[in-house]
């Protein structure tokens, strides 16, 4: 089964500050996922990423969010500059082809 | 727009009886389809899957059935125990094998009393 590292898994910061996440798919998948999930809703996609390159990011406020995927492996997430309602899990997944994705723990952002 | 839905937010059942689960989907292009288990503090862990091509799919004590022309599934937990307890996430994709996104439905919280 595959390992997703997520950090930090905390993290309370104020509106309009910048905060990034970072996800290690351990087994080096090659699909990587990030989704926010707010209280009490699903999991919704924000990217996806196929080794370096971007193949969905139709759902992510460009504005303010970004994602990078360096050499295929570990990839970042950040928000700057931060809302209330980006108060969320942020849940980062890899994927192994066979349709079913791994999750990590989640990292858990509030925005006051 | 909601693809996925599970219209049932929470559902106790008593231990050793049936837990049913219930999701709607909308999108006719689905045709992959999972259940995932999530305890508190913790990401999401896949608990069992259905094909199209299939309408059911039993692995231990859980069984999902798929109903294709309702657009429906459920999972079925049998016997029901207190570790079960968590919320459950019915997802839904376009492809069985490849990069592929999952549409999530909202949770239904599953309380199994002893």
């Amino acid at each position: 089964e595959a390992g997703v590292a997520q950090s930090p898994r905390y993290k309370i910061i104020e509106k309009r500050q910048s905060v990034a996440f970072w996800c290690n798919p351990i087994s080096g998948h090659a699909t990587l996922y990030w989704y926010q999930q707010i209280l009490g809703q699903g999991p919704k996609l924000l990217i996806q990423f196929q080794n370096n390159g971007v193949v969905d990011d139709s759902q992510l406020p460009k504005d303010r969010f970004s994602a990078e995927r360096l050499k295929g492996v570990d990839s970042t997430l950040k928000i700057q500059p931060a809302k209330l309602e980006d108060s969320a899990v942020y849940l980062c997944a890899a994927g192994i082809g066979t349709g079913e994705l791994f999750f990590g723990e989640g990292s858990r952002l509030t925005v006051l | 727009d909601q693809q996925v839905k599970q219209n049932s937010p929470s559902l106790s059942v008593q231990e050793g009886r049936i837990s049913i689960l219930n999701c709607d989907y909308t999108n006719s292009m689905f045709d992959y389809f999972l259940w995932y288990k999530k305890y508190p503090a913790e990401g999401p862990t896949f608990l069992i899957s259905i094909s199209s091509i299939k309408d059911k799919n039993e692995d231990g004590r859980f069984t999902v059935f798929l109903n294709k022309s309702a657009k429906h599934l459920s999972l079925h937990i049998v016997p029901s125990q207190p570790g079960d307890s968590a919320v459950y996430f019915c997802a839904a994709s376009p492809f069985m094998a490849g990069a592929n996104n999952l549409f999530f439905g909202t949770g239904t919280r599953l309380t199994v009393i002893p």
